[in-house]
């Protein structure tokens, strides 16, 4: 059973859907992250929460807005989205002060 | 800044035979290294990890060594199976602001493994 649980694990949306990608971490982390994987493109960071504070934000489009209530939960809503923004959504978490990051199963997103 | 390059793959082999996935860095710190896995239709998972220079990290057959002075962590396994095949990703986990960690990804290697 993984610590980091993402839900749903596929999800299919039209363009001017809203809709909201779920994580919630088992691990007693105070960290956690979206990450974007696309077909070809590295792994790439999209948010960071720690202690509930987002601390990084690398310049994503403003059709996905994260929201973190507490260190166990993180969510990623999805808002007019365009076909591009189709990949593998991974969420994952850390304790702040160790270095190793753990991730969930992703949610596959495809939009149509 | 901090990088992480690996081999290009997709890498394909027979079963049994010897594996070597390539991955050097640059940082500017003491950073930790990382090897992930990635299995078809999974998410990352860590497959093995070092913390300082000369460290082995192994797990499930396979190891890599921190080297610093090559600024290398080389994946390898002796003997490799179909089951291994996978999405490999090396990266470096340094201290950035705030007193946390940041973590960069190489690319990815794509290993596969025929029966």
């Amino acid at each position: 059973e993984t610590g980091v649980t993402q839900t749903p694990r596929h999800l299919v949306m039209g363009m001017t859907n809203k809709k909201s990608l779920k994580c919630e971490q088992h691990l007693g982390h105070n960290a956690m992250y979206w990450y974007k994987q696309s077909a070809k493109k590295p792994l790439e960071l999209m948010f960071v929460y720690s202690l509930e504070e987002r601390v990084e934000n690398n310049s994503v489009p403003s059709r996905f807005s994260p929201e973190c209530p507490n260190s166990s939960h993180l969510f990623l809503h999805l808002h007019t989205l365009q076909p591009e923004d189709s990949a593998l959504y991974l969420c994952a978490s850390s304790q702040q002060r160790t270095d190793t990051i753990y991730f969930g199963e992703g949610s596959w997103l495809t939009v149509v | 800044g901090d990088s992480v390059t690996q081999m290009e793959g997709p890498v394909t082999l027979s079963e049994e035979a010897f594996l070597t996935i390539n991955c050097t860095y640059t940082a500017t710190g003491y950073p930790s290294l990382f090897w992930y896995v990635q299995y078809p239709g999974e998410g990352l998972q860590l497959l093995l990890k070092a913390t300082k220079a000369d460290d082995k990290g192994s797990n499930k057959g396979f190891e890599a060594t921190y080297r610093k002075e090559t600024t290398s962590f080389h994946l390898e396994k002796g003997s490799v199976q179909v089951s291994d095949s996978a999405v490999y990703f090396c990266a470096l986990s340094d201290r950035g602001g705030t007193g946390g960690f940041k973590t960069i990804f190489g690319a990815g290697t794509r290993l596969f493994v025929k029966a």
